[in-house]
């Protein structure tokens, strides 16, 4: 059964970095071809996909946001990381992690965290 | 504004059937790239529910079916139901000269009257 679940702050301050952590189980991200996406969904708005890690670990971001996000990834506990600099108020959003499915072109989302929200205040 | 278009709501009654489109452009659908389709219950995270265009994960009902063709894509969802109202979002991937990436469409809310 794979399940992810994501943690982190509920409220950060304009300018702070925001670190948020995905645990996963049911899966291992050393098992070629398994990749783990972060997404997120401002109130109301759609769905924003943030950022990548591959098995290998290759890394890949949104082009509009790739010089403020890293994602990574800790095997050994099952978990991937993302942290996002200068956080402002228009960053308030629910944050997903996602595993990801499917070849290159073709991969698609199939088991999905609750969602974090997180709002930037200060 | 999102990649993908889709329209802002749509609406029908319990039984009817109704489509929700997904229009995208040469750097995305049009270019080969397969499109997925998730259902977003209230205040719930999205579910997958058509993947590769119009495949359905297991336990997905037959009412729920995807097709594509050139630049765009479609959900159609027969037997309408009072549980299937709903957020319903398209994604695929665009290739453009910054490198390619995940796109979404801009959600369309399904209202069953």
């Amino acid at each position: 059964q794979v399940t992810l679940k994501e943690s982190g702050p509920a409220l950060v301050k304009p300018t702070q970095t925001l670190t948020l952590t995905c645990t996963f189980s049911g899966f291992s991200l050393s098992t070629s071809g398994m990749r783990v996406s972060w997404i997120r969904q401002p109130p109301g708005k759609a769905l924003e996909w943030l950022a990548r890690i591959d098995w290998e670990d290759d890394k890949f971001y949104s082009t509009s946001l790739k010089t403020r996000l890293t994602i990574s990834k800790d095997t050994s506990k099952n978990q991937v990381v993302l942290r996002m600099t200068n956080m402002d108020p228009v960053d308030t959003a629910t944050y997903y992690c996602a595993r990801i499915t499917g070849g290159f072109g073709g991969s698609y989302f199939d088991y999905w965290g609750q969602g974090t929200l997180v709002t930037v205040s200060s | 504004q999102s990649v993908l278009t889709q329209p802002p709501s749509v609406s029908g009654a319990p039984g009817q059937r109704v489509t929700i489109s997904c229009t995208g452009s040469s750097s995305n659908i049009g270019a080969g790239y397969d499109v997925h389709w998730y259902q977003q219950l209230p205040g719930t995270a999205p579910k997958l529910l058509i993947y590769d265009n119009s495949n359905r994960p297991s336990g997905v009902p037959d009412r729920f079916s995807g097709s594509k063709s050139g630049t765009s894509a479609s959900l159609a969802i027969t037997g309408l139901q009072a549980e299937d109202e709903a957020d319903y979002y398209c994604q695929s991937y665009d290739s453009s000269l910054s490198g390619s990436e995940v796109v979404f469409g801009g959600g369309t809310k399904l209202t069953v009257l």
